[in-house]
């Protein structure tokens, strides 16, 4: 089962915009982490932040987690044609009677044109 | 670091045949982990090691599935009689310990059932 729902599913902006994606998940959480996937390769780590973390940044990144809404969002700015990607949220559930493995989101597809 | 290889990258085989996928981690990560991922879709977890130790299971890794690690360094992932259901991208990933580590994929194996 998937825990994580990305909000929007697809993402199409211009380069130099800023691009937002929203990741809403069920249970409580011990961390949020967003990875990113190219076109047929694997998933790249991009930012973790723990449950008792409210924003985070890396470079063009940043991260917010709502623990009382359930939600995290990414934040990209001054986006570029290379972000170009699918972007994952997953969390690992602090209670999770499937066990303890990261739970993966559906994910945002980001398309940045030039 | 050399990242994470699997192999092969691409598979292809009829219905009822048993494959075998090769995953090659960060020599110094003692975790490895095996997902599926179907298009449109995040990683589902389906197992993961810590070092020789299988030590989770997903309900996805039916009895045709089996993964090992012998010597805590690759990894195999073996299923027999497969079904048109089996079709999906097989991803290994590693970490050191901790679900808080950053997980570091391959580029997956893409399984096609004819």
């Amino acid at each position: 089962s998937q825990q994580g729902e990305e909000d929007p599913q697809a993402l199409s902006i211009q380069e130099g915009e800023n691009a937002t994606m929203n990741c809403s998940y069920k249970t409580s959480i011990n961390n949020l982490q967003w990875y990113r996937q190219n076109s047929g390769r694997g998933l790249v780590h991009l930012i973790l932040i723990r449950s008792n973390e409210r924003e985070k940044h890396s470079g063009r990144l940043r991260v917010t987690l709502d623990t009382s809404k359930k939600s995290s969002s990414l934040l990209i700015t001054a986006s570029r044609a290379a972000d170009t990607a699918s972007y994952f949220c997953a969390t690992d559930p602090s209670i999770n009677q499937a066990g303890t493995a990261l739970i993966f989101g559906k994910g945002t597809t980001l398309s940045v044109s030039s | 670091d050399t990242g994470v290889s699997q192999n092969p990258r691409h598979k292809i085989t009829k219905r009822g045949q048993n494959v075998t996928f090769r995953c090659d981690p960060i020599s110094e990560h003692n975790r490895l982990y095996w997902y599926r991922q179907t298009l449109g879709q995040g990683p589902e977890f389906l197992t993961y090691f810590q070092n020789e130790a299988q030590l989770e299971k997903s309900r996805l890794l039916s009895d045709r599935f089996s993964a090992e690690r012998p010597k805590g360094s690759f990894s195999t992932l073996e299923i027999q009689r497969t079904e048109q259901g089996d079709s999906a991208m097989y991803l290994c990933a590693s970490s050191t310990q901790g679900w808080d580590q950053p997980q570091h994929f391959g580029d997956g194996t893409r399984l096609s059932i004819l």
